[in-house]
Order: C-alpha cells, then structure tokens, then sequence
C-alpha cells in the first residue's frame, strides 16, 4: 500500500512569519509529486509539479523541495499573509503507474492569524 | 483558472433519494476523475474515465455509478442514498504535461458538492 503523510495537520502561524510542512512519500517507487493549494468554498489549484531529486519551485513568497532519496518534500511559505490560509495538499504519483494516478495525502490546513 | 464545475454545490437529501452530481469541463480533457473527501482525511479515488464510453472505478469502493457519454460531461449518480453516502464530492480532469523532459499529469478541480444524507 503506497501512502502519503502530511504534517502537521493543522498549523497556526502569526502574520508575518514564515512556516513550512512536509510530505512524506514512498522513496523507492517515485515519479513524480504535485503540491496543491486548496481555500475553503474554491477549487483545488495546483502550485508545484516536481519530478527530479533536489529540484526547488518558486511561485512568490511560496517555494518547495524534493528529496526523492529520502521520500520528502518540503513547502516553505516566507512571510505568511491571512491570504495563504487554505489546506495544502500534496500527492504523488508512484513510478509504477503508466496512468500516472496521484496518491494524495490528507493535507496540512493552515491558518494565519492577523 | 479552471473551466470545470460541479453543481449542486450543496446537497441536503433524505434517505432512499436518488441523486446526480454533475461535472462539466471545457477544456476538451480525455481523463477525468471523481474524489471522494472527508474532514481531515486523504481524497479517495472512486471512479475515472479515460474518455467517452470508457469508466472504471477507483481505489475506493463506491455504490455510486458514473458515465461518460460526452468528452466534457462526467455525471456522478447514487441510486438510493444513505448517511454513509455524507461526504465532499471533488470532480476532476487532467491534462498531460511534460517537466523536464519527463510526461507527467496537472489535474483541474471542481469546486466539489457537499452532501448530506439525512
């Protein structure tokens, strides 16, 4: 069973400063990891596709990293602003599947506090 | 942003009822996907299509059914709902992408319906 561990699972962060989560994934049978941002009453919106080891994205004050040896990925968040509340998904699509269907994870929900 | 909606978005409903959840893209997708979520739990697979006249259920079991008559239509029915039934449904559709030389999936979110079976 391939599953995917997000933590922690909720996370309160004061205005203003910068936070980060992680998701852990099998690191024997990798393809490739997807991290989604998700705000309540919206749709899922995709931040970050990450295939190869040590890759780094960057979308504004939003980053992540991939350790594909270890089986982890890390996102950052810089300066966190009332506006980055929402639940932040990851998932992984296993090296195994040629219909590259994602494995998600339960998220991590994220809350700023002016 | 994404062109694919779900109606309804709530769903209060009574026991034995049945329902349709739709789903609609347009953006010409060949795969799209159904999620099933509960508070605080992973999004389960329950059922996708590859294109028109194909379905196949997902990872989790469902007694819900789907079809796939038209590429941007992807309908979602329960014959006799049950509180059980009581979830997020999170419809989807990808596209394939290529990062670095390496083919990969990007999906595209509904809003998702919430229903509640009473």
């Amino acid at each position: 069973i391939l599953n995917v561990e997000q933590s922690p699972q909720s996370l309160h962060v004061q205005e203003g400063d910068s936070t980060n989560f992680t998701c852990s994934f099998p690191s024997s049978n990798f393809y490739a990891l997807h991290w989604y941002r998700w705000e309540t009453a919206k749709s899922p919106e995709a931040l970050f596709v990450m295939t190869l080891n040590g890759d780094e994205k960057k979308k504004g004050r939003i980053s992540a990293t991939l350790n594909t040896k270890e089986g982890y990925s890390y996102l950052y968040i810089k300066g966190s602003q009332p506006e980055d509340s929402a639940t932040y998904l990851c998932a992984f699509i296993p090296g195994s599947d040629s219909n590259y269907q994602l494995i998600w994870g339960a998220g991590t929900k994220l809350i700023i506090k002016p | 942003e994404a062109d694919i909606y779900q109606t309804p978005r709530y769903l209060v409903i009574g026991t034995g009822k049945k329902i349709t959840l739709e789903c609609s893209q347009t953006m010409g997708h060949d795969k799209m996907y159904w999620y099933q979520q509960d508070p605080g739990m992973e999004l389960h697979l329950i059922h996708y299509s590859y294109g028109v006249n194909s379905t196949e259920k997902g990872d989790l079991s469902s007694e819900s059914t789907v079809s796939r008559i038209r590429t941007e239509h992807f309908p979602l029915t329960l014959e006799s709902a049950r509180p059980s039934h009581t979830s997020q449904y999170l419809c989807a559709s990808s596209e394939y992408i290529t990062l670095a030389g390496v083919p990969s999936v990007e999906q595209y979110f509904g809003p998702g319906t919430r229903l509640t079976v009473t």
